[in-house]
C-alpha cells in the first residue's frame, strides 16, 4: 500500500470510446503526475499538477486530457485513443512539490486498446 | 542531450550479490534515483544520491561518480523477493527526471 490508489486497475476500451481513469493519494501531497509505461521503455511523464494548477504537459496528444479537482485526486480522461495507446498508465504523487525525486506511485491502471 | 543506459536483464543466484550500472550523460545534474517495481506493482523509491560515494540502507548500497556519468545499485544477499525490474532515473538542472528503461533482474534458487 504506498497510498496511492488508481482505479480501475484494468481496463479495455474500443477507439471510439471515451473513459476515464482515476487517481486519489492519501498522503497530503501537493504534486501529482501522470505517467506512461511502455514494455522495455522508459517512463514518459505526461502531465504534472502543483497544487492544482498544470505544470507541464509533455506534449501529450489532445485524446488525453487531464482533470486535478483538488490536490488528493487527478483523472485522465480519454478519447478516440489509438492501439499504441495501450500502456499501463501510473500515477505519483510529492511531497516537496515538483523538485524532488521521491514519487510515490498507484500500482497503475492497464490499458488496452482495441 | 540525455541519456540513461542501464541493462535489459540480469540473472543472479539466492544468496549471492549483484550489481546494476546506470550511465548516464546530461548537461545538468540534480541528483540519481533508483527505484524497485515488482511485476504489476508500484515502483517505489530505493535510493537518492546527490554527491560522490557509496549510500548504504541494509542490504542495498547505491554509488555515484559524477565526472563518470555512472551509479550502480548493489543488493547483497539476494533474496528471491528482489526479482523486480530497477529503474535508474536522473534529476536533470530543471528537476525533470530522466529515467532508464529499467533491470528486470531475476533470481534463482
Amino acid at each position: 500500500e504506498t497510498g496511492v490508489t488508481q482505479t480501475p486497475r484494468h481496463l479495455v476500451m474500443g477507439m471510439t470510446n471515451k473513459k476515464s481513469l482515476k487517481c486519489e493519494q492519501h498522503l497530503g501531497h501537493n504534486a501529482m503526475y501522470w505517467y506512461k509505461q511502455s514494455a522495455k521503455k522508459p517512463l514518459e511523464l505526461m502531465f504534472v499538477y502543483n497544487f492544482k494548477e498544470q505544470t507541464e504537459n509533455n506534449s501529450v496528444p489532445s485524446r488525453f486530457s487531464p482533470e486535478c479537482p483538488n490536490s488528493s485526486h487527478l483523472f485522465l480522461h480519454l478519447h478516440t485513443l489509438q492501439p499504441e495507446d495501450s500502456a499501463l498508465y501510473l500515477c505519483a504523487s510529492s511531497q516537496e512539490g515538483v523538485h524532488t525525486g521521491e514519487l510515490f506511485f498507484g500500482e497503475g491502471s492497464r490499458l488496452t486498446v482495441l | 542531450g540525455q541519456n540513461i543506459d542501464q541493462p535489459t536483464e540480469m540473472t543472479a543466484t539466492e544468496g549471492a550479490i549483484v550489481q546494476i550500472n546506470c550511465t548516464y550523460q546530461t548537461s545538468g545534474f540534480n541528483g540519481l534515483f533508483w527505484y524497485q517495481q515488482h511485476a504489476g506493482e508500484a515502483p517505489t523509491f530505493l535510493s537518492y544520491n546527490v554527491l560522490d560515494g557509496l549510500e548504504e540502507k541494509g542490504r542495498f548500497s547505491s554509488f555515484l561518480s559524477r565526472s563518470k556519468g555512472y551509479s550502480y545499485l548493489l543488493l547483497k544477499e539476494l533474496q528471491m523477493k528482489d526479482s523486480a525490474s530497477y529503474l535508474c532515473a536522473l534529476m536533470d538542472s530543471n528537476y525533470q527526471l530522466i529515467w532508464g528503461a529499467g533491470t528486470k533482474l531475476i533470481i534463482k534458487p
